[in-house]
C-alpha cells in the first residue's frame, strides 16, 4: 500500500491560504490521492480527491506534482470552523478501494 | 454529498454484554461499508470491510469473533461487539463507498461515529 507523509501540525492564520503539503513516493499510476479532515469527535469529512490533474471543488484546490510523489491541498481562506485534522491518504486500488489513515495534520486556524 | 448515518451516537455498557451499532446510507446504495476504531489523539483504524451478501473482511489483528459485522442490505452493515470488555471503549466510525466494486475513483462517506463506553 502506497505511505503517505504529512507534517505532524501547521498553524494558519485566519483568511489566509492554508497550504498542507502530502508526500506519497511509493504511489501506483492508477491510486488516486483522497484528502478527508476530521473536526474533533465527529466523522472524517470528504473533501477532494484526484488522479494526476489538479482538482477545484467549493471547499479546496489539490494540486498533484508531475511525478505524483506528492501533493497539496490549499484552503484559499481559512477560517477558525477549518480548524481539523488533515488526512492525505493514497486510494488501495484493491480489495474494494479501502481508505488507510496515516497521522495527518493537525492545522490550527488562530484569528 | 451523501450521507451516511450511525445509530447510536453514544452508548454505556457493562462489561461481558454486547453492543450493536447500525450504519446507513441514507440516500445512496453501498456495496461496501467499512469499519473503523479511533482512540483519543490517535488516527482512524481500519477494522474490516463489509461487502453485501457476503463474509466481511477483517485487517489483522482484528478478531472476527468479537467484532461481528453483518451487511444484509445494500443500506445497511452491522457491527456487534460481543463480550465486551473497558478496552474496547473507543470510538467507532462507518464509512460507505458511493459506486460499485468497478469504481474505484468514487469518494467514501463517513458517519458522524459511535462513542462506545464499556464499564
Amino acid at each position: 500500500d502506497a505511505k503517505t507523509t504529512q507534517p505532524p501540525s501547521m498553524d494558519c492564520a485566519e483568511g489566509r491560504a492554508a497550504n498542507l503539503p502530502c508526500n506519497h513516493s511509493t504511489i501506483s499510476g492508477n491510486e488516486y490521492v483522497y484528502w478527508y479532515r476530521q473536526i474533533h469527535s465527529q466523522g472524517p469529512q470528504y473533501i477532494i480527491h484526484g488522479l494526476k490533474n489538479n482538482e477545484t471543488n467549493e471547499m479546496a484546490s489539490l494540486i498533484i506534482t508531475e511525478d505524483r510523489k506528492s501533493s497539496t491541498l490549499i484552503l484559499p481562506h481559512a477560517t477558525l470552523r477549518d480548524t481539523a485534522v488533515y488526512y492525505c491518504i493514497v486510494r488501495v486500488y484493491n480489495q474494494g478501494g479501502k481508505l488507510i489513515f496515516g497521522q495527518g495534520t493537525e492545522l490550527s486556524v488562530k484569528p | 454529498g451523501a450521507v451516511v448515518s450511525q445509530h447510536p451516537s453514544w452508548v454505556i455498557c457493562k462489561s461481558g454484554t454486547s453492543v450493536k451499532i447500525e450504519c446507513r446510507s441514507l440516500d445512496f446504495q453501498a456495496t461496501t461499508m467499512f469499519w473503523y476504531r479511533q482512540f483519543p489523539k490517535q488516527s482512524l483504524m481500519l477494522m474490516a470491510t463489509s461487502n453485501e451478501g457476503s463474509k466481511a473482511t477483517y485487517e489483522q489483528g482484528v478478531e472476527k469473533d468479537k467484532f461481528l459485522i453483518n451487511h444484509a442490505s445494500l443500506t445497511l452493515s452491522t457491527l456487534t461487539v460481543t463480550s465486551a470488555h473497558p478496552e474496547d471503549s473507543s470510538f467507532y466510525i462507518c464509512s460507505a463507498r458511493v459506486g460499485g466494486t468497478g469504481q474505484l475513483n468514487t469518494e467514501a462517506f463517513f458517519g458522524q461515529g459511535t462513542r462506545l463506553t464499556v464499564v
